[in-house]
């Protein structure tokens, strides 16, 4: 069963433009990451966010973490036709095994 | 670079026959992962491995699928017999850690067809 459900499903969006996308989870977790996969391609792990810590940044990635609501959201900034990919949160927890489970992804289109 | 390698990227077989996945994990790396990725069910975790010893391995099919790490450098999955509905990617990832304190590296994939 998946941990992390993610918000939107699909996204298309203008290239410079910001992308945000959200994810929702069920049971406490020890932290929240979040990857990237190109299509055909395995999943590359882009930003770690701890259950203590609220928010994070990475280049053009921000991200924050609400435990109180059990959600994270992933912003990316300038957005360039290369992001275009998917994008999965994962969370690990006790109520899972603390194994990582991820979400069913967001579908960005950047168009040029 | 150090990397996931798994192989082979693409398989196609027929009902019935046995399927054999490989995978090399990065070298140092004491966990492994199997995951398969379908568009109905997303990423399932199907078993994953420490210091080669499994650790959990409940969202596998028991009865026709099975994993092992004969050694620290192989990790293989099996499917015997395959079915139709076993046609996905199934994707090997390895770290280094404790998973709640380490992020994961992933193969490229195997991609699967039962036919």
């Amino acid at each position: 069963s998946q941990q992390g459900e993610e918000d939107p499903q699909a996204l298309s969006i203008q290239e410079g433009e910001n992308a945000t996308m959200n994810c929702s989870y069920k049971t406490s977790i020890n932290n929240l990451q979040w990857y990237r996969q190109n299509s055909g391609r395995g999943l590359v792990h882009l930003i770690l966010i701890r259950s203590n810590e609220r928010e994070k940044h990475s280049g053009r990635l921000r991200v924050t973490l609400d435990t109180s609501k059990k959600s994270s959201s992933l912003l990316i900034t300038a957005s360039r036709a290369a992001d275009t990919a998917s994008y999965f949160c994962a969370t690990d927890g006790r109520a899972a095994g603390n194994k990582l489970t991820f979400g069913g992804g967001t579908r960005v289109l950047v168009k040029p | 670079d150090a990397r996931v390698t798994q192989t082979p990227r693409h398989k196609v077989t027929e009902m019935g026959q046995e399927v054999t996945m490989r995978c090399q994990p990065i070298l140092g790396h004491n966990t492994v992962f199997w995951y398969r990725q379908t568009m109905m069910q997303g990423l399932e975790l199907l078993a994953y491995f420490r210091n080669r010893a499994p650790l959990d391995d409940s969202g596998m099919p028991k009865d026709r699928f099975s994993a092992e790490m004969p050694d620290a450098t192989l990790a293989t999955l099996k499917i015997q017999p395959s079915e139709p509905r076993d046609s996905a990617v199934y994707f090997c990832a390895s770290g280094s850690g404790l998973i709640r304190e380490d992020t994961i590296y992933f193969g490229e994939g195997s991609w699967l067809t039962v036919v």
